[in-house]
């Protein structure tokens, strides 16, 4: 069985521009969910997906973005990069939204923006 | 609104001491309570989690916590902890929205030899 991947492990960008992340979510896994951990801090919900539809969001701004797919992959965009944009970012996904959905975490993308 | 406090931001212990990680959750319901280990560089694994049922909950590695209504508190335990065990502990809240969660600040542990 296959985990959560995710790709690039390392990006570098500057103010200004837009970036896109990828995750694979598990097999049998139709929610996908994306967190922002920045530097010395728990991750913090930007937003989930479920069966490609959103499904919640945390308190993000709309320069922050998603996509998921018909195999349940998904997608991150991020526009007009900020500095406090820096962190990683982790996708974790689980077979359903229910609360006892328990959630499974890819490796993360590590974001750095100059 | 659910929130974690993890009080203790580093914790050192000698290898093969006994371990005790803090959390304690702000929500008025019974709350879905999990524990996450970051190693550096890595994502998040999943230690244990804590629906309902028997308050001791086993996980993996050799950890344990224990859910108390009454102090708000999910404490992870080890009896004996190994180097291997060094790395970045995170407290969890589920259940006010879905398998949502929210975290707490995290607590390092460094493993003395």
């Amino acid at each position: 069985e296959t985990g959560v991947t995710q790709s690039p492990t390392h990006l570098i960008k500057t103010r200004g521009q837009q970036v896109t992340l990828r995750c694979s979510s598990q097999s049998g896994h139709n929610t996908v969910s994306w967190y922002q951990q920045a530097l010395g801090q728990g991750p913090q919900f930007i937003f989930q997906y479920y069966r490609e539809e959103e499904n919640g969001r945390g308190n993000f701004p709309p320069r922050f973005s998603g996509l998921q797919f018909p195999n349940y992959s998904s997608e991150l965009n991020v526009n007009a990069l900020e500095l406090d944009d820096s962190a990683l970012y982790l996708c974790a996904s689980s077979p359903g939204q229910g609360s006892t959905d328990t959630q499974y975490f890819g490796p993360g993308t590590r974001l750095t923006v100059l | 609104a659910q929130s974690v406090t993890q009080p203790d931001i580093h914790i050192t212990v000698s290898e093969g001491a006994s371990l005790e990680l803090r959390c304690n959750y702000s929500y008025g319901a019974t709350p879905y309570l999990f524990w996450y280990v970051q190693s550096p560089g890595q994502g998040l694994q999943l230690l244990l989690k804590y629906f309902s049922g028997d308050t001791l909950v086993q996980g993996i590695k050799g950890f344990e916590a224990e859910f108390k209504r009454s102090q708000s508190s999910f404490n992870l335990r080890k009896p004996s902890v190994h180097w291997s065990d060094a790395a970045e502990y995170f407290c969890a809240v589920g259940r006010e929205y879905g398998n949502k969660l929210v975290f707490g600040a995290g607590t390092i542990l460094r493993v003395k030899s």
